[in-house]
């Protein structure tokens, strides 16, 4: 069976730095990754997506996200972090039946 | 496009009574729908598996009759919380995939509901 681990529960950064934000996985065949966002009391964003192709996945918001096989991680970036950037973000693996497996998920506080 | 709503967003009700939510894919037709189960501060929880037509596959550990699930239309999926109880409080999200099968099964997801059993 799939699964997805974030090690990191909070995680805070300063408006303007560097954010990063891990994410192994657990699956047997290749997989298809997702990382999505949600801000309090709302649904999931969709952030990007790797089904297969580029390792490194460009998605909304200034988001990047980069797959290794090797490490079996699929991190999630961005250069410089905005307020409006905290919140919860997961990861997530999608098995052959199209079931998501999502990680615990990792908070994200901006400070000024 | 690949908007997905959900109704209500909030909802409170008393200890047994039962509560219907609903999840609508607005501008596409989804031939699956999912139903996750979201506790304060954790991830979420696959409930259930819905195709239109036939009757919803439940995750192991989902009581099938107190969480009834009907996909009556390729648009439309409902979640009915039968005698609810405080412990089945909780945010219910729901998403909804374009296509059965290959790239296009991607999830989209609605804005969930927050249910509150006093």
């Amino acid at each position: 069976a799939q699964s997805v681990t974030q090690p990191d529960i909070h995680i805070t950064v300063s408006e303007g730095a560097s954010l990063e934000l891990r994410c192994n996985y657990s699956y047997g065949a290749t997989p298809y990754l997702f990382w999505y966002v949600q801000s309090p009391g709302q649904g999931l964003q969709l952030l990007l997506k790797y089904f297969s192709g580029d390792t490194l996945v460009q998605g909304i918001k200034g988001f990047e996200a980069e797959f290794k096989r090797s490490q079996s991680s699929f991190n999630l970036r961005k250069p410089s972090v905005h307020w409006s950037d905290a919140a919860e973000y997961f990861c997530a693996v999608r098995s052959n039946d199209y079931k998501l497996s999502f990680g615990a998920g990792t908070t994200v506080t901006v400070r000024a | 496009g690949a908007v997905v709503s959900q109704h209500p967003s909030w909802v409170i009700c008393k200890s047994g009574t039962s509560v219907k939510i609903e999840c609508r894919s607005l501008d596409f037709q989804a031939t699956t729908m999912f139903w996750y189960r979201q506790f304060p501060k954790q991830s979420l929880m696959l409930m259930a598996t819905s195709n239109e037509g036939s009757k919803a596959t439940y995750e192991q550990g989902v009581e099938k009759d107190k969480f009834l699930i009907n996909h009556a239309s390729l648009t439309l999926s409902t979640l009915t919380v039968t005698s609810a109880h405080p412990e089945d409080s909780s945010f219910y999200i729901c998403s909804a995939s374009k296509v059965a099968g290959g790239l296009g099964g991607e999830q989209f997801f609605g804005p969930g509901t927050r249910l509150t059993v006093l």
